[in-house]
């Protein structure tokens, strides 16, 4: 089975700095992993994915994310952060192949301030 | 159509009423997934689709949840006699190909159903 923490359950930040959201995972196979961003009164949208490869992802948005097996992390980062990056962040995981549900954590609220 | 669409998109309900959820996938996407998400946590696996067939239903969470998706394409969730921990918003989502697929299968969620049990 497969298991997400989200480390932080809110984030806040000024505009222009940089920000790391931070995502572990547990899993006893090989996996995927991804980012995905909930706006307010929108659906799930899929910020960037690790399917394989390079270990840095580059998304939408400018954000970009590093797979790191060792420590079993995904962390989300973006240099330089805006207003309309404030929404909520979900770290999510499947394991590869097969039929894909998705495991999620429990979401990390960004919170971007002038 | 462009995207996923669910119906309603918010519910109001009493306690002990049953209500019946709507998700309209992506035309032709194979696969089909609902997901339950209560307040301040993350989407939680519900069941999901193949087609029409239901391969995996490990997450209903009781036998008040059932789904359905006879024709392979639209799908319902209903819940019976609704409790107010069935207060969530229900999330649906689709994938293109089928489960049989050994390669990554993106999902495509809906803008999901807020369900209120009063």
């Amino acid at each position: 089975a497969q298991s997400v923490t989200q480390l932080d359950s809110q984030v806040p930040v000024f505009e222009e700095a940089p920000v790391e959201l931070r995502c572990n995972y547990s899993s006893s196979v090989s996996v995927y992993l991804f980012w995905y961003v909930q706006y307010p009164n929108q659906g799930l949208q899929l910020l960037l994915k690790y399917l394989s490869g390079s270990t840095l992802v580059k998304g939408i948005n400018g954000f970009e994310a590093e797979f790191n097996k060792s420590q079993t992390s995904f962390h989300l980062r973006k240099p330089s952060v805006h207003i309309s990056d404030t929404a909520e962040y979900f770290c999510a995981v499947t394991r590869s192949g097969g039929y894909n549900k998705l495991i999620f954590g429990a979401g990390t609220r960004l919170a971007v301030h002038p | 159509g462009a995207g996923v669409s669910q119906s309603p998109r918010y519910k109001v309900t009493k306690r002990g009423q049953d209500v019946t959820l709507r998700c309209d996938p992506i035309s032709s996407h194979a696969t089909l997934y609902w997901y339950q998400q209560a307040l301040g946590q993350g989407p939680e696996f519900l069941t999901y689709f193949n087609y029409e067939a239901q391969p995996d239903k490990s997450g209903l969470p009781s036998d008040r949840f059932s789904a359905e998706r006879p024709e392979g394409s639209i799908s319902t969730l209903t819940i019976q006699r609704t409790e107010q921990r069935d207060s969530a918003m229900y999330r649906c989502a689709s994938s293109p190909h089928g489960a049989g697929r050994s390669s990554y299968n993106e999902q495509f969620f809906g803008p999901g159903t807020r369900l209120t049990v009063l």
